[in-house]
């Protein structure tokens, strides 16, 4: 069974730096890893997709990286703004997605 | 549709009724998933449909859970005498397998959030 770890669990910062979300999981056969944002009382948002064959994706200031081999996934945001304040998840696929408990970001105006 | 589709996306029950959960997923999407969020945890996978078939159904904590899905589109979960512990946010999820298959993706509705008292 896939076991999917989020560290740390929460992040404060202040607006302009740079965010670091960390993700692991345990078995690599999975096809690709998502990550998501879920505002309170809202459902996900899909904000990357990463395939199993690639190593990074990025999308405006957010970037993610994939290291299958050793079970890890890092989400990268950069110049961070009051707006980013959100849970993010991250979710390996292997036909169905299976998710760490999320990482709840403030940053702080 | 534009996106995946709950309804309602409120609902309060009674204790012991029964509660009957929508989801009407992107249009030609194969794929239909139901998750549960419970105040405070991560997403607990329930039901996997691939067309009308659901070949995963091991996530359903108990026999009071089922679902269906019919025309390979519209998914119903119904919660059959509904108690406290059910109260959650009920999420739907759909993708369509994609070529090569790990681009596959997957899209969320905006959940339905049980209450029951």
């Amino acid at each position: 069974k896939q076991e999917v770890t989020q560290i740390p669990a929460a992040l404060s910062v202040p607006e302009g730096e740079n965010l670091v979300l960390n993700c692991s999981f345990t078995d690599s056969a999975i096809y690709n890893l998502q990550w998501f944002r879920q505002d309170p009382g809202k459902g996900l948002t899909s904000l990357l997709l990463i395939q199993s064959s690639q190593r990074e994706q990025t999308s405006g200031r957010l970037n993610a990286s994939l290291d299958k081999s050793s079970g890890r996934s890092t989400l990268y945001i950069a110049a961070s703004q009051p707006g980013d304040s959100a849970t993010y998840l991250c979710a390996t696929n292997d036909y169905k997605l299976s998710f760490g408990a999320g990482t709840t970001v403030t940053v702080r105006a | 549709g534009a996106g995946v589709s709950q309804s309602p996306s409120n609902k309060v029950t009674e204790k012991g009724k029964d509660v009957e959960l929508r989801c009407d997923p992107i249009s030609g999407h194969t794929a239909l998933y139901w998750y549960r969020q419970s105040l405070g945890q991560g997403l607990e996978f329930l039901i996997y449909f691939q067309g009308n078939s659901a070949p995963d159904k091991s996530g359903l904590p108990s026999d009071r859970f089922s679902a269906e899905r019919t025309g390979g589109s519209v998914s119903t979960l119904t919660i059959q005498r509904t108690q406290q512990e059910d109260s959650a946010v009920y999420l739907c999820a759909s993708s369509q397998l994609a070529v090569p298959r790990d681009s596959t993706e997957a899209f969320f509705g905006q959940g339905t959030r049980l209450t029951v008292v």
